[in-house]
């Protein structure tokens, strides 16, 4: 299996710009998670999907955060406008069922930097 | 609500040596916890976690933590590490109330050296 896919592994862009992250989980996975990575914040959910629906977006920091999952394979979160402290490390991860005794599995993140 | 402590952002050791990574968390309701690795540049992986029984539980790769309700404790030790060990290690824990959801503490940064 090639895992979690997430696609770009690097992105830099200014302020202001649109950004999409995507985001390819585990055939036959069920749920999927987008996470925040920052110095300042640490690891933190910013959506959870079952089934290709939202669950929990509760985690989005605000408006200028959007995610979709139009399908069982492809997620993307977006960033519009981009701002100098949206730069982190985004990482996607799947499970089988988003339950407690399934394994979320990570991607290797997206590096977004801001300038 | 949820929150985790690893009060050591970074822990050097030399090669062969024992460690152990502090991990202590706060919940209103009872909890699953889990270590994850993180290698640079790579995604985190699931290095081992308790949901139930046994209170001792073990890796693949020699790592074993114990829970410890009454300290609300989960350290993580290995009898004698690699120079391959050298990552971030993350505790994680997860709400019996929604369970999908893992909350992470800082990481601490293992560093082994020869």
């Amino acid at each position: 299996d090639a895992g979690v896919i997430q696609s770009p592994r690097h992105e830099v862009t200014e302020m202001g710009q649109e950004v999409t992250l995507r985001c390819k989980p585990i055939s036959g996975h069920n749920s999927l998670f987008w996470y925040r990575q920052t110095m300042m914040r640490g690891l933190e959910l910013l959506i959870y999907f079952n089934n290709n629906v939202p669950i929990d977006d509760s985690g989005m920091p605000e408006d200028r955060f959007s995610a979709k999952m139009p399908n069982a394979s492809f997620s993307t979160l977006k960033i519009q406008p981009s701002e100098p402290r949206d730069s982190a490390v985004y990482f996607c991860a799947s499970s089988f069922s988003g339950g407690y005794t399934d394994t979320q599995y990570f991607g290797p993140g997206t590096r977004l930097t801001v300038l | 609500a949820q929150s985790v402590t690893q009060l050591d952002s970074q822990v050097p050791v030399f090669e062969e040596a024992p460690v152990e990574l502090r991990c202590n968390y706060s919940s209103s309701v009872s909890v699953y916890l889990f270590w994850y690795v993180q290698y640079p540049n790579q995604g985190l992986q699931l290095l081992l976690k308790y949901l139930s029984g046994s209170t001792l539980v073990e890796s693949i790769n020699g790592f074993e933590a114990e829970f410890n309700k009454s300290q609300t404790s989960f350290h993580l030790r290995k009898p004698s590490v690699h120079i391959s060990d050298t990552a971030e290690y993350f505790c994680a824990v997860s709400p019996i109330d929604s369970s999908y959801k893992l909350i992470f503490g800082s990481g601490t940064r293992l560093l082994v050296r020869p």
